[in-house]
């Protein structure tokens, strides 16, 4: 059985510049979730969905967007890059939106010139 | 707002001894907790996940316990090897929303 596959592992940009990450959940998973992990600021959660609609926010600017689609796949957008930004995004999926063990991917390295 | 807080932020121990793994948290309304392993640069691996109607969870030489009412949970690993070298990391769900809040994670040495 396939894990949380997230893409692409890592990249660089630079500032000003915008990313999207794509994370595709373990079949049959219907939340999606994305964190942004840095060492000072440790695991913060951003969004998360299910059934396509945003059911959760973090505290983030709203430069930090999301969307899933039908087949649950997700995509998290971050436009303007800022240094700050530099980070590694998780994402993580579950069954339901309020039931079940929580997967993570391996994660995508961004990091911002 | 939920604080999650784990102490010791690291520690060290020779292969053989029992591991103790604190977490804390400060709101007791939660639905759940889960237990994570993360190892340098890559994604986190979960360890076992406690309902909030539990009060322990075991897998093999793991098992994680849950005191709600006074908002603590302890994960303990039997026997550590140097493979249990890791960063553990815990996360609370509260009940009012579904937003997990992370510990900072204990860095686990395991020395041979």
């Amino acid at each position: 059985k396939a894990g949380v596959t997230q893409t692409p592992r890592y990249l660089i940009k630079t500032r000003g510049q915008q990313v999207t990450l794509s994370c595709s959940p373990i079949s049959g998973h219907r939340s999606v979730s994305w964190y942004q992990q840095t060492p000072g600021q440790g695991l913060q959660f951003l969004f998360e969905y299910f059934s396509e609609t945003q059911r959760n926010k973090g505290n983030f600017p709203g430069r930090f967007s999301g969307r899933q689609f039908s087949n649950s796949r997700s995509e998290m957008n971050v436009s303007t890059l800022e240094l700050g930004d530099s980070a590694l995004y998780l994402c993580a999926s579950r069954r339901g939106l309020d039931t079940g063990e929580l997967f993570f991917g391996e994660g995508s390295r961004l990091t911002v010139l | 707002k939920q604080e999650v807080t784990q102490i010791p932020a690291a520690l060290s121990v020779p292969e053989g001894e029992n591991l103790v793994l604190n977490c804390s948290f400060t709101d007791s309304a939660i639905y759940n907790l889960q237990w994570f392993r993360q190892d340098p640069g890559k994604g986190l691996t979960s360890l076992l996940l406690i309902q909030s109607s539990q009060r322990e969870q075991t897998s093999g030489r793991l098992n994680a316990s849950l005191d709600k009412s006074s908002g603590r949970s302890t994960l303990y690993i039997a026997a550590s090897q140097p493979g249990d070298s890791a960063t553990y990391l815990c996360a609370v769900r509260p009940v009012k929303n579904y937003k997990l809040s992370f510990g900072a994670g204990t860095t686990v040495t395991v020395r041979a």
